[in-house]
């Protein structure tokens, strides 16, 4: 069946470090991989959005990569800050409609 | 990026009780939405496709009897909870856009 990985635990670093967030998949095939983030009590907020033929996609402070080989993306928040503190979510979606499939989310803490 | 609202942001309600969730895009149209329940700490699983027009797509093990969807107008999906109860408290999210998802603030519903 579809599965779609986060690591569960939260990640914890200091302001200025780089935060790397990991998406791994597998029996699926994606045309596109998108990340959101979500604070508590709040709806999830799109930020990037790859498809399966690019390799990687930058937006400000943020990176991310899509190895469909591997199939795993990495998401990465440069220069982290506290306002970065959240939940992020890795979604992946096919040429068929709009449904998004969610991973579990990985919780972000970013400390001063 | 565009707007989706939801309505209400919070509902306490009687077991036995119906309640109902309105969402709205309100700067684009659309033709599909997605209704999803969160749990604590847990990730969005998606319920149903709401398409205008049309009947819902409910995914495997949601019942269309206790969540009733109505796509009425291109931008108004609402979805009533029938028959409450307190196993149905959860925080409700809908979406909607095209390949990225624009989600509406959620409905914290709580059924005592």
């Amino acid at each position: 069946s579809q599965k779609i990985e986060q690591n569960s635990e939260a990640l914890n670093i200091q302001e200025g470090k780089t935060a790397t967030l990991t998406c791994n998949y597998t029996n699926y095939s994606p045309a596109y991989l998108q990340w959101y983030r979500q604070d508590p009590g709040r709806g999830p907020v799109f930020l990037l959005l790859i498809r399966e033929n690019e390799k990687e996609k930058r937006k400000e402070r943020l990176k991310v990569t899509f190895d469909t080989t591997l199939k795993q993306s990495l998401f990465h928040i440069t220069a982290s800050q506290p306002a970065d503190s959240a939940t992020y979510l890795c979604a992946l979606g096919t040429n068929a409609g709009n449904m998004l499939t969610f991973g579990g989310g990985t919780r972000l803490m970013v400390k001063p | 990026g565009a707007v989706v609202s939801q309505h209400p942001s919070w509902v306490i309600c009687k077991s036995g009780t119906s309640v109902k969730i309105e969402c709205r895009s309100l700067d684009f149209q659309a033709t599909t939405m997605f209704w999803y329940r969160q749990f604590p700490k847990q990730s969005l699983m998606l319920m149903a496709t709401s398409n205008e027009g049309s009947k819902a797509t409910y995914e495997q093990g949601v019942e269309k009897d206790k969540f009733l969807i109505n796509h009425a107008s291109l931008t108004l999906s609402t979805l009533t909870v029938t028959s409450a109860h307190p196993e149905d408290s959860s925080f409700y999210i809908c979406s909607g856009g095209q390949n990225e998802q624009y989600f509406g603030p959620g409905t914290r519903l709580t059924v005592t």
